[in-house]
């Protein structure tokens, strides 16, 4: 069964980081292309950026909200995944979810940013 | 960026009726490959999203039959067969033919 384990989420202030890791099992990670997404408090989806296989160069993609903000990373020894989150904005609080590339999604974590 | 646009936004459906979603793109969906990367979600009352449908018309593992996807180019319907309870929610139609992916406004379907 596949399962993906979000963790690292918290309240960080306006300015600030936050790396976020999702712990990957029950699938063949490393040749899988992964996705972060996340969901404002009462709003809709919105993909957040994406790491190819390193089979497919393990480039990643982001949208124009976080391009220059978000890196994400993994580590296939590990079977995690990773979004490392600078210069957090308000508006940047969601429920963030890792997925195997569009397939399945974890159940989220919270990251709230506020003064 | 694609601008996925999703009709009705909500809609209350009885039991065992039919119920169905459209989701229109601004843009084809149809990549140089030949496969039109559409998907559709379900996402349950305090759940993650969970896939029902990708590339337009395919079942994802473990989705009942009462569930199907057509559709091409720009124009795409989710059709529920005999609704059930379960089937609360709201749903989402996604593309990712083109960076970024993006999402539809979403659908809430509740029960009469």
């Amino acid at each position: 069964e596949v399962l993906l384990v979000e963790s690292g989420g918290g309240l960080v202030k306006p300015g600030g980081s936050l790396r976020l890791s999702c712990s990957a099992s029950g699938f063949t990670f490393s040749i899988t292309w992964m996705s972060w997404f996340r969901q404002a408090p009462g709003k809709g989806l919105e993909w957040v950026g994406r790491i190819k296989s390193k089979s497919a160069g393990g480039t990643t993609d982001f949208p124009a909200p976080v391009k220059g903000r978000f890196t994400i990373s993994r580590d296939d020894s590990k079977n995690t995944l990773y979004l490392q989150m600078n210069s957090l904005k308000t508006e940047d609080t969601a429920v963030y979810y890792c997925a195997t590339d569009v397939y399945v999604w974890g159940q989220g974590t919270l990251v709230t940013v506020s003064s | 960026d694609i601008v996925m646009t999703q009709t009705p936004l909500s809609l209350s459906v009885t039991p065992g009726q039919s119920a169905s979603i459209s989701c229109k793109s601004s843009q084809s969906l149809l990549h140089p490959n030949g496969k039109t990367y559409l998907y559709w979600y379900l996402q349950k009352p305090g759940q993650p999203p969970q896939l029902l449908i990708y590339e337009v018309s395919n079942r994802f593992s473990g989705v009942p039959d009462r569930f199907s996807g057509s559709g091409s180019g720009t124009d795409f319907t989710l059709k529920i067969s005999r609704v059930e309870a379960e089937d609360v929610g709201i749903y989402y139609c996604m593309e990712i033919t083109q960076l970024p992916y993006t999402f539809g406004q979403g659908t809430k379907l509740e029960i009469k």
